[in-house]
């Protein structure tokens, strides 16, 4: 998975409970993405980070919040959990534009 | 909306044949990527087709691109049971090209 993990690799929670996944890579990667992929619609973009402090949102980016204090980690904050953010979350890291993106290998979130 | 569309959702053949796969998009793009995904992991990149380019080729991939009709093609030549996965194409835009955007992808199912 070229250098990212993410933790939790599963996890299962309440509605109304906050969640935090991280993501963690190893190869000063400047870019860094926040996916979910549901059946029937592919990759989503939640969140996306361009640097240090630099954050902006992608197509489904409402409910979540992103964080990014270091090179190498990049928070997704899923502030009051609801079911429909059940889903299986990617985090992705490139070094820019026109590059190849490397994933992690995935959380799976039940939000019951 | 996704960007990508894959045609066939679904394709299942025998190994040593030919698998195709096709994507249309909408935008004008800056490169074309697909990716590989096995059942409970990460993506992983295959290949990068720029949009001046019409064909690449990767040990058993060969990718074609065609920006006037908005399409490209993913073949995998004499298939192998290993390359059952789910197949996605990305497309890195003109505009906004800090994001890809993702297809729904195609499942290839080879049948040993």
């Amino acid at each position: 998975d070229a250098g990212i993990t993410q933790s939790p690799r599963h996890k299962v929670t309440e509605t109304g409970t906050p969640v935090t996944l991280r993501c963690h890579q190893t190869e000063n990667h400047r870019y860094m993405y926040w996916y979910r992929q549901d059946p029937g619609h592919g990759l989503r973009l939640i969140h996306y980070s361009y640097g240090v402090k630099d954050t902006d949102k992608g197509e489904v980016s409402d409910g979540y919040s992103v964080s990014r204090s270091k090179t190498e980690d990049f928070l997704l904050t899923l502030e009051s959990a609801t079911s429909s953010q059940t889903s299986v979350y990617f985090c992705a890291a490139n070094r820019g534009t026109n590059n190849e993106q490397f994933f992690g290998p995935g959380t799976r979130l039940t939000v019951l | 909306s996704q960007q990508g569309e894959e045609d066939p959702q679904a394709l299942s053949i025998q190994e040593g044949e030919n698998a195709t796969m096709n994507c249309s998009y909408k935008t004008s793009i800056n490169n074309l990527q697909w990716y590989r995904q096995n059942s409970g992991r990460g993506l992983v990149h295959l290949i990068l087709i720029r949009s001046n380019e019409r064909e690449k080729h990767s040990g058993r991939l060969r990718v074609t691109l065609d920006t006037s009709k908005k399409s490209s093609s993913l073949l995998i030549t004499a298939s192998r049971a290993a390359d059952t996965a789910s197949y996605f194409c990305a497309t890195d835009p003109v505009v906004g090209n800090e994001k890809l955007t993702f297809g729904t992808g195609t499942r290839l199912t080879i049948i040993p």
